[in-house]
């Protein structure tokens, strides 16, 4: 079956532009993971969508990163006037489960972010 | 703070042969660890999961075992394909609703 996919694969983008990045679950899983993965180091949790409650936002880094999930299902990570640190791969993930982190996290291919 | 961390940070080895991947934690209270591979331009994928009770669990020619005193994982890889060739990566959650503690990887490369 379709598994999670993210658009675009890759984005070039300069610095103090807005990027949208782009997330479809797979279809009927209730909870969406954004993570970034900077070169060397390990996944960072950005936030983290369940239902129709309240984000945990938590782990965005600072205001200028937002995200939004229509009718449950698509998520876009928007990241406003892009600063080079913010170059990393961005991966999204879902999972089935109700309990939030509980599940296997079932991840998307990543969109690869380059800010010139 | 929990911390996951991972040995080697990159290992080479010819096909054929064996190769353990280590992870130490400090993720206190313990609920479960996994190991995912991810293929370069890929997402990471669950190989297993390891819970407390747990000591030993294979998938195919991947063993893991956990020793939950020592805060210790090990990924065994038998027999290693080309197809092996990825990062590893050890995630651990804790008791609770806890987020997810990634380690940065074991960059593995199997040549011929």
């Amino acid at each position: 079956g379709a598994g999670v996919s993210q658009s675009p694969s890759n984005k070039v983008t300069e610095k103090g532009k807005d990027v949208e990045l782009r997330c479809d679950p797979i279809s009927g899983h209730t909870a969406l993971y954004w993570y970034r993965q900077s070169l060397g180091q390990g996944l960072e949790f950005l936030i983290y969508f369940q239902g129709n409650s309240a984000p945990d936002k938590s782990g965005l880094p600072s205001d200028r990163f937002s995200a939004e999930r229509t009718g449950g299902s698509v998520s876009t990570l928007t990241i406003q006037r892009t600063q080079q640190e913010d170059s990393a791969v961005y991966l999204c993930a879902s999972s089935p489960g109700l309990a939030g982190f509980s599940y296997e996290q079932y991840f998307g291919p990543g969109t690869r972010l380059t800010v010139t | 703070k929990n911390q996951v961390e991972q040995s080697p940070q990159s290992l080479i080895i010819l096909e054929g042969k064996n190769c353990t991947l280590q992870c130490n934690y400090t993720v206190s209270p313990f609920s479960n660890l996994r190991w995912y591979k991810q293929d370069t331009g890929r997402g990471p994928v669950s190989l297993t999961i390891m819970t407390f009770s747990e000591n030993t669990k294979s998938n195919g020619r991947y063993t893991a075992t956990l020793d939950a005193d020592t805060k210790q994982s090990s990924l065994h890889i038998t027999a290693s394909q080309l197809s092996d060739s990825a990062s590893y990566i050890c995630v651990v959650r804790g008791f609770g609703n806890e987020k997810l503690t990634f380690g940065t990887g074991t960059r593995l490369t199997i040549i011929p």
